[in-house]
């Protein structure tokens, strides 16, 4: 079965600019998750979805990041305006239902000067 | 408040030698605990989910183990080979959140040939 898949793998802007990614889920998944990992650390969830509604978005600084999964499969994260502290890579992951093993996919890596 | 936690940050071992991976976590209610690989510049790669109600789980030269009571999983790595080279993450689900992973911060593990 094909894999989660992100895009860009990397991305490089200026603080207080905009930045949007994207996430396409394993096929029949239901639950999709964005991670924050800043480096040296483990990741952070950030917002899970159960389809196209949200289910936790408790730690996502919705002053500036918002997320969309519109009709229950893709998503994007949008950061907007980005700060220096959102250098990090953001990671999406899948799972079948809300206690099946997690997917990830390889991440975008974000930096921001 | 929930957490997960790893002890060491790094390790570096002779090839060959079996090793041992300490996660603890605060709270004994959890649905399952998962052992993830992660590559540098690469997204998380599943090694085994334990759920709650097991003891271990096995995979080729993996072995982990999960003791509720006590709130520790360990993750066994026999006869290591520089190819195991990553860092290794310990993820746990606890039963009063909706399904969201709670990682620890990892374990860097270098083999040396």
């Amino acid at each position: 079965e094909a894999g989660v898949a992100q895009s860009p793998r990397y991305k490089i802007i200026e603080k207080r600019q905009s930045v949007a990614f994207w996430c396409n889920p394993i096929s029949g998944h239901a639950t999709l998750y964005w991670y924050q990992q800043i480096l040296g650390q483990g990741p952070k969830l950030l917002i899970q979805f159960q389809n196209n509604g949200v289910v936790d978005d408790s730690q996502l600084p919705k002053d500036r990041f918002s997320a969309e999964r519109l009709k229950g499969v893709d998503s994007t994260l949008k950061i907007q305006p980005a700060k220096l502290e959102d250098s990090a890579v953001y990671l999406c992951a899948s799972s079948l239902q809300v206690n099946s093993p997690l997917h990830f996919g390889n991440g975008t890596r974000l930096t921001v000067t | 408040k929930q957490e997960v936690t790893q002890i060491p940050a790094a390790l570096s071992v002779p090839e060959g030698e079996n090793l041992v991976l300490n996660c603890s976590f605060t709270d004994s209610a959890i649905y399952n605990l998962q052992w993830f690989r992660q590559d540098p510049g690469k997204g998380l790669t599943s090694l085994l989910l334990i759920q709650s109600s097991q003891r271990e789980q096995t995979s080729g030269r993996l072995n982990a183990s999960l003791d509720k009571s006590s709130g520790r999983s360990t993750l066994y790595i026999a006869a290591s080979q520089p190819g195991d080279s990553a860092t290794y993450l310990c993820a746990v689900r606890f039963t009063s959140n909706t399904g969201k992973l709670i990682f620890g911060q990892g374990t860097t593990l270098q083999v040396k040939p």
